[in-house]
């Protein structure tokens, strides 16, 4: 039982060139979020999705976008990076049998490490 | 912004003494979580307390809700060296309760 799973690690993009972050949960979740993290603002929410196919934005959306074809599936893209979006990303899953999910504890990936050059 | 604020920003303790760190939030929740994050690491949920409850046990952790004046706070007693890490609170929005935003974490370092 993995959890949540998150590649890759570590990249560097340049300015311009785009890239999707895989998030892949194997509990059967049906909320999936993407949160960055920035030194010392803690984690800003950039999209989520409530369940297969949807998606919605977050508090800092611009310049991401999302995809959720798959239930255990959580993608998220940069079009055009900038150094702006120099950050560490987290994906975050969270169990809902009922409406609210945030009745449970989210589990997170393990990060990764984007810079933007 | 941000829902959740942690005071302080920093804590330094001896090795076995408690550690208290409070988390203040702006609107109405239908329940506070805490996480702890290792360095370079992703966050491990600790706690959840709901909105109709005053106070929660975890084994070493001491968990407090006051909706009256906004804030909670977290109590980890007889700290060990494996504590130190950074602590977020985490609440959800009562009008949109889909998603919890973060504060900005208090990291506390347990000296030896």
């Amino acid at each position: 039982n993995a959890g949540v799973t998150q590649t890759p690690k570590f990249r560097v993009l340049k300015t311009g060139q785009s890239m999707t972050l895989l998030c892949a949960q194997d509990m059967n979740h049906e909320y999936m979020y993407w949160y960055r993290q920035d030194p010392g603002m803690g984690l800003r929410l950039i999209h989520y999705s409530v369940g297969e196919g949807t998606t919605a934005k977050g508090e800092v959306p611009d310049g991401y976008n999302v995809s959720r074809l798959k239930k255990q599936n959580f993608l998220l893209g940069l079009e055009s990076a900038a150094p702006s979006q120099t950050s560490v990303y987290f994906c975050a899953s969270s169990y809902s049998p009922d409406r609210h999910p945030t009745d449970y504890g989210y589990t997170f990936g393990s990060g990764t490490r984007l810079t933007v050059v | 912004s941000q829902q959740g604020e942690e005071d302080p920003q920093a804590l330094s303790i001896q090795e076995g003494e408690n550690a208290t760190m409070n988390c203040s939030y702006k609107t109405s929740i239908n329940n506070l979580q805490w996480y702890r994050q290792n360095s370079g690491r992703g966050l491990v949920h600790l706690i959840l307390i709901r909105s109709n409850e005053r106070e929660k046990h975890s084994g070493r952790l001491r968990v407090t809700l006051d909706t009256s004046k906004k804030s909670s706070s977290l109590l980890i007693t007889a700290s060990r060296a494996a504590d130190t890490a950074s602590y977020f609170c985490a609440t959800d929005l009562y009008s949109s309760a889909s998603k919890i935003i973060f504060g900005s974490g208090t990291r506390l370092s347990i000296r030896p």
